[in-house]
């Protein structure tokens, strides 16, 4: 069993176009986040949601929005793509004070 | 905002060398997390210290926590061409709702 899986694990789409990932983990945790990978593998965090609300929201283009429909799920819509999105997105997800697990990423290449 | 600087940011030795990583900020973290990152997978947790001056040992790597709970750093003995990936270290900020703040991580290359 995966304990975060998320999809799709590629996407290629063009500029201008809207997209979503999906992320859901079976661990039972309260906490999910979605982070930015960049080509130089720095790992940015995104957002961060914790029961199904929305805890952290770093600067991020409002062209982002994450929904949580439920505790085990954070999908990432994202509108209007462009050039700079294209990056790795990892999905992961935290019990409280421990590790975080996260999914196998997706990696969105805008063209 | 919390900052976790860490370095270097690429390394490459032989195998059989020693190494260590460094992770440091002016802030201070609730609990500091190690993770290794293979080429297209998620980050995967390695070691968590919690206590100031905190040393945890895993085979060949050994992992310490500063007295002041703001840096930390991870030594390999010994490496390995196993041991190639990109380490990454990341600070918990405390609290119910704590924050996971990455550093930049570090890519090292074991050559046999």
């Amino acid at each position: 069993d995966t304990a975060v899986s998320q999809t799709p694990k590629y996407l290629v789409t063009q500029m201008g176009n809207d997209k979503s990932i999906k992320c859901e983990q079976n661990l039972g945790h309260d906490t999910m986040y979605w982070y930015k990978q960049d080509s130089k593998k720095f790992l940015k965090i995104m957002f961060s949601y914790n029961n199904k609300e929305l805890i952290i929201n770093e600067t991020v283009p409002n062209r982002f929005s994450p929904k949580s429909p439920d505790k085990a799920h954070l999908n990432l819509h994202i509108n209007s793509l462009e050039l700079g999105d294209s990056a790795v997105y990892f999905c992961a997800s935290t019990p409280e004070g421990g590790e975080a697990f996260f999914g196998q990423g997706t990696r969105l290449t805008v063209v | 905002t919390q900052l976790l600087e860490q370095s270097p940011q690429f390394l490459s030795i032989q195998e059989g060398e020693n190494l260590t990583v460094y992770c440091n900020s002016s802030s201070v973290f609730s609990s500091l997390q190690w993770y290794r990152q293979e080429p297209g997978e998620g980050p995967v947790l390695l070691v968590t210290v919690v206590t100031g001056g905190e040393v945890k040992k895993l085979k060949r790597l050994t992992f310490q926590f500063g007295d002041a709970r703001k840096d930390s750093s991870l030594h390999i003995t010994a490496a390995q061409t196993g041991d190639t990936g990109l380490y990454l270290c990341a600070g918990e900020s405390g609290g119910s709702q704590g924050n996971l703040i990455f550093g930049k991580g570090t890519k090292l290359s074991v050559k046999p």
